[in-house]
């Protein structure tokens, strides 16, 4: 069974720029959350959705959106990238709400 | 609001002795607790989980937990430790009491076994 794919695995990009980030859960996981990962704050909560509607979300500015199709596949945008977005970004899924699942990640370089 | 402290940043033990990873939790009504592990360069793998039932957990590699619910408290556990445990380790929590809300996690202990 394939586990949760999240692509790309590395991505570099200018301040000012706009990023896409893509994640494919676990068939048959409807629900999707999204993760930043940096040193200093460690895991922050951005996003979660459930059937293609958003659950959740996380204290983060509005530059930070994501959206949810019909079959699970989840993206995540960063609008007018800024230095501090650098992180990895990482992708869950889950069933039933209970143990999530995630992908590799998305390391995320802004210069 | 659900959350979770990790109040060690780091544990180091000597390779064969006992580890123990301490997290504590914050919710309204009833957690569910999780354990992952993280190795450089990768995402998180699910370790054990406690949904309900049994205080003591088992999960992956040789590792458990214990439920503390008058202490609330989740800590990780395993009798024997390995040079190959050397991770980053977090604790999570959804209060699933509470309608619709996210798993939280702490920030993480890094665990360092020496040889």
């Amino acid at each position: 069974k394939a586990g949760v794919t999240q692509t790309p695995r590395y991505l570099i990009k200018t301040r000012g720029q706009q990023v896409t980030l893509s994640c494919s859960p676990i068939s048959g996981h409807r629900s999707v959350s999204w993760y930043q990962q940096t040193p200093g704050q460690g895991l922050q909560f951005l996003f979660e959705y459930f059937s293609e509607t958003q659950r959740n979300k996380g204290n983060f500015p509005g530059r930070f959106s994501g959206r949810q199709f019909s079959n699970s596949r989840s993206e995540m945008n960063v609008s007018t990238l800024e230095l501090g977005d650098s992180a990895l970004y990482l992708c869950a899924s889950s069933r039933d709400f209970r143990e999530a699942f995630f992908g590799q990640g998305t390391r995320l370089t802004v210069v | 609001a659900q959350s979770v402290a990790q109040p060690e940043d780091q544990v180091n033990v000597a390779e064969g002795n006992p580890l123990t990873v301490k997290c504590t939790y914050s919710v309204s009504g009833n957690p569910y607790l999780f354990w992952y592990v993280q190795y450089p360069n990768r995402g998180l793998q699910f370790l054990l989980k406690y949904i309900t039932g049994d205080n003591l957990v088992k999960g992956s590699y040789g590792f458990e937990a214990e439920f503390n619910k008058s202490q609330t408290s989740f800590h990780l556990k395993k009798p024997s430790a390995l040079v190959s445990d050397s991770a980053l380790y977090f604790c999570a929590v959804r209060d699933i009491s509470s309608g619709n809300t996210p798993l939280v996690f702490g920030k993480g202990t890094r665990l360092s076994v020496i040889a």
